[in-house]
């Protein structure tokens, strides 16, 4: 089935800083989810991005699905912002279900 | 605030006990999935229903079952319950369409001693 990587797995950055989260995955996707589980375990919504360019505040997130790989861009960091990121994605043989990634642990320090 | 509703939040139960976890999709939302995530396993799927339809299933136990009802709410059965059960339960709810966006609840954290 198919394979979902992020990078880097832990992330540890000062207030207001910028960071890239990737994710790899192995085949063809029909759906790609960015979501933000806070530290109460919370899941949110971030982006659904099976292609293409969005944003949305200091957020954004670029999929380029011919090349396999999507792209969460978080700018000026606040502590807010601390959390795993998880990238998910409906493959082509996947039945309706999301396969995730392990997650980006990111911690902002102010 | 997704629209997806879980309850309980908490439950605190014992081996070989059996709990059962619900979920209230999103207002017009067909679509409801189980997904668990564990420490050791981290987030899988569990199962999906579709307008009170089973339509895949993933890794589930066999003691393990759901159902949806005509009002589109769903039910997760655990029974026998084991230590490694423990683990945050989510249900998610999606439009009509097959690849639409899923919506996430809170969750049910099951803790079994």
């Amino acid at each position: 089935g198919i394979q979902v990587e992020q990078s880097p797995p832990d992330l540890i950055l000062q207030e207001g800083a910028n960071s890239t989260l990737r994710c790899n995955f192995s085949d063809s996707v029909n759906n790609l989810q960015w979501f933000h589980q806070n530290p109460w375990g919370q899941l949110i919504n971030l982006f659904y991005i099976p292609s293409g360019t969005k944003q949305n505040g200091r957020l954004s997130a670029t999929t380029v699905a011919t090349e396999r790989y999507s792209l969460l861009y978080i700018s000026s960091s606040q502590t807010t912002d601390s959390g795993v990121y998880f990238c998910a994605v409906v493959g082509m043989d996947s039945n309706y279900q999301l396969i995730w990634g392990a997650g980006t642990k990111l911690i902002i320090k102010p | 605030d997704s629209g997806v509703t879980q309850t309980p939040k908490h439950l605190i139960t014992a081996t070989g006990q059996r709990v059962t976890l619900r979920c209230s999709p999103r207002s017009g939302d067909l679509s409801v999935y189980w997904y668990q995530q564990s420490l050791d396993q981290g987030l899988q799927f569990l199962i999906q229903y579709y307008n009170g339809e089973e339509r895949a299933k993933g890794n589930i136990l066999e003691r393990f079952s759901a159902q949806q009802f005509p009002d589109l709410h769903s039910e997760l059965n655990l029974s026998s319950l084991e230590l490694g059960d423990s683990a945050l339960y989510f249900c998610a709810s999606s439009g009509a369409g097959s690849y639409n966006e899923q919506f996430f609840g809170p969750g049910t954290r099951l803790t079994v001693l």
